[in-house]
């Protein structure tokens, strides 16, 4: 079964601060995703990646920047946190080929708090 | 631009009622469609998906969903609801691209 996870379940941060949101899958995925969650929005994609080092932008990557140095990982970045940030963070991961058509495995989610 | 409108945002149902909660999306080529389902406290899973072939597709616990191309939509159903189906429901699709497209997703509430 394919584990995908998020280093940190809830994290709480200042105004400012540069936070790094970590992900980890476990099968050998080529594609991985950050997307926020916000209530009455649904899911949006900030950034995707389908190879290392790799990465395409997605609807809503203003503030944020991404790092794949290893197939494993994926990591998100907020340079400089603000309050509307504040967020559920999913990572997930999908099989490459297939037109991009393999079903996406997500993590458990970061709920992250910027005050 | 592709998108994915979920025009329930919440439905509230007793046991054992049906439940069909409606998916439509807005692109003419051909689509892989979805629908994951969050459970509270939980990760997003997949429900069930359709790629090609018969359009009536069954997922895990009883759920069935229904591809018409002709109306551009993806219907969730289940013909006798539990109070474990409490739960937000997400329709998505994506169209030989990486990019997933998510609908802003169903909470239903099932009464005991």
């Amino acid at each position: 079964d394919v584990k995908v996870t998020q280093s940190s379940r809830y994290l709480v941060k200042r105004t400012g601060e540069k936070v790094f949101l970590e992900c980890v899958q476990d099968m050998d995925h080529e594609n991985m995703f950050w997307y926020r969650q916000d209530p009455g929005l649904g899911l949006r994609l900030i950034y995707f990646s389908y190879d290392v080092k790799m990465k395409e932008k997605g609807d809503i990557p203003e503030g944020y920047s991404v790092s794949r140095e290893k197939k494993e990982r994926f990591s998100l970045i907020l340079e400089s946190a603000s309050t509307n940030q504040t967020s559920m963070y999913l990572c997930a991961s999908a099989l490459g080929g297939r037109g991009g058509g393999s079903p996406l495995h997500f993590g458990n989610g970061t709920r992250l708090t910027v005050t | 631009a592709q998108s994915v409108s979920q025009h329930n945002h919440h439905v509230i149902l007793s046991e054992a009622a049906s439940l069909e909660l409606g998916c439509n999306y807005s692109y003419g080529g051909t689509v892989n469609l979805f629908w994951y389902v969050q459970y509270p406290g939980q990760h997003l899973q997949l429900l069930l998906k359709y790629f090609s072939g018969d359009p009536l597709v069954k997922g895990i616990k009883g759920f069935e969903a229904e591809f018409i191309k002709s109306k551009f939509s993806f219907n969730l159903r289940k013909p006798s609801v539990q109070w474990s189906d409490t739960a937000e429901y997400f329709c998505a699709v994506t169209s030989g691209t990486y990019k997933y497209i998510f609908g802003t997703g169903t909470r239903l509430k099932v009464l005991a």
